[in-house]
């Protein structure tokens, strides 16, 4: 049985950085094909993808975000970790972690349940 | 970056109809790519469809995707109360995953 559980503060100030934990279990990071990703959602609107690592510790990121993030895994944990730098009211949102299978078609399909995370002072 | 335009942004309609839902790429989309979500308020994104026509593990045969290259569909043949919700189409390409900006399907 496959779950995410996501783990973080609730509340951050402007301009502080943001670590966001994943928790998995029911899979390994290092089988071939598997990979943990996050997303986020601002109250009310769409999600937005924002970074993913693999087996291999391939890292990708979103384009408008890339210079805030970083991502990593402990494997011996089943944890991933994003960090996100200069945190911005406009940074208010639920994030989510995801499995994602990247093969033949490729998919998210197992989410945590989300943390909303809220950027005030 | 893939830019995903869906539409409608809010679709009326009553139990039993039928809902077509829209997915345009800016650029073409390999259909291995291309996946749908259905979210319910309060809740996680739930996989829907992938590979633009595959149904997920237990998602209900009246639930269809369909498409290629630049434009694909999200079926709902007969609405079930429960399928009120909003739906995401994702894609992947060029190293980046992107997701519409939904179309909420309501009650009318």
């Amino acid at each position: 049985q496959v779950t995410l559980r996501e783990s973080g503060p609730a509340l951050v100030k402007p301009t502080q950085t943001l670590t966001l934990t994943c928790t998995f279990s029911g899979f390994s990071l290092s089988t071939s094909g598997m990979c943990v990703s996050w997303i986020r959602q601002p109250p009310g609107k769409a999600l937005e993808w924002l970074a993913l690592i693999d087996w291999d510790d391939d890292k990708y990121y979103s384009t408008s975000l890339k210079t805030r993030l970083t991502i990593s895994k402990d494997t011996s944990k089943n944890q991933v970790v994003l960090t996100m730098t200069n945190m911005d009211p406009v940074d208010t949102a639920t994030y989510y972690c995801a499995r994602y299978l990247s093969s033949r078609a490729s998919y998210f399909d197992y989410w945590g349940q989300g943390t909303l995370v809220t950027v005030s002072s | 970056e893939i830019v995903l335009t869906q539409s409608p942004g809010t679709l009326s309609l009553s139990p039993g109809e039928r809902a077509t839902l829209s997915c345009r790429a800016s650029q073409s989309v390999s259909s291995s790519y291309l996946a749908w979500y259905q979210q319910k308020p309060g809740q996680a994104p739930r996989l829907l469809i992938y590979g633009a026509s595959s149904r997920a593990t237990g998602i209900p045969d009246r639930f269809s995707g369909s498409g290629s290259g630049t434009d694909f569909t999200l079926t709902i043949s007969r609405l079930e109360p429960e399928d009120f919700a909003v739906y995401y189409c994702q894609q992947y390409g060029s190293s980046e995953w992107t997701f519409g900006q939904g179309t909420k399907v309501e009650i009318k």
